[in-house]
């Protein structure tokens, strides 16, 4: 079945530090990929997304790319800010299925500290 | 900015009793989805239901989880019998007509506690 692996957390960092969170998946077909993020006391939003190979997604700094030969999806951002503080969920949703069920990862908690 | 929202935020409920988790999705989304995360682990899928009926089921939604969309508006998620394993966080999402981007939105979740 479907899968999908995030680095283990939490992660601590300084502010307008580098950030990457890993992410790898297994799925069959050709699923598309997504990151959510999760503020305190919040439900999930949609940060980015990238349906097919080769394909970067990018929102408010954070960037990922689906690579389909390391089945890899790993988010980065350039200089994290303390609102960046939040839990980060990697997904996918195995293309073509009608019903669109996401498979998440196990979440990474950012802190970034002023 | 239309929203997904969830009630009640939290409920505590002893072993045994029946719950229902409310959840009104975004209105003209036709795809409407349950997931849980149980405390320091990952969310997971538990239905989904399209065109007034489950197209999709985890392991986990056995006979005790039922979903229904009783009014057009509302889409509920009951738990007949609650066992202390259902502790969790409950999430509720929708989605847009397929052919569109397949884009989740989740209310801000029901916190579950069963003592």
């Amino acid at each position: 079945g479907n899968s999908v692996t995030q680095m283990e957390g939490p992660v601590t960092l300084s502010e307008e530090a580098f950030l990457t969170i890993n992410c790898t998946y297994t799925a069959t077909g050709y699923p598309s990929l997504f990151w959510y993020v999760q503020y305190p006391g919040e439900g999930l939003q949609l940060l980015l997304k990238a349906t097919k190979a080769d394909d970067k997604g990018s929102n408010k700094g954070f960037e990922a790319t689906y690579r389909k030969e390391t089945t890899s999806f790993h988010l980065e951002k350039g200089s994290v800010q303390v609102s960046d503080s939040a839990v980060y969920f990697c997904a996918l949703n195995e293309g073509g299925t009608s019903y669109g069920k996401l498979t998440f990862g196990q979440g990474t908690i950012l802190t970034v500290h002023p | 900015e239309p929203e997904v929202t969830q009630t009640p935020s939290h409920q505590v409920t002893q072993m045994g009793q029946e719950v229902i988790l409310r959840c009104v999705p975004i209105s003209n989304h036709l795809y409407f989805y349950w997931y849980r995360q149980i405390l320091g682990q990952k969310v997971e899928f538990l239905v989904s239901f399209y065109n007034n009926e489950i197209s999709e089921k985890s392991e986990i939604f056995d006979d005790q989880f039922s979903v229904e969309r009783p009014d057009g508006s509302n889409f509920t998620l009951k738990i007949r019998s609650t066992k202390l394993e259902d502790s969790a966080m409950y999430f509720c999402a929708s989605r847009a007509p397929r052919g569109s981007y397949n884009e989740q939105f989740f209310g801000p979740g029901t916190r579950l506690t069963v003592l």
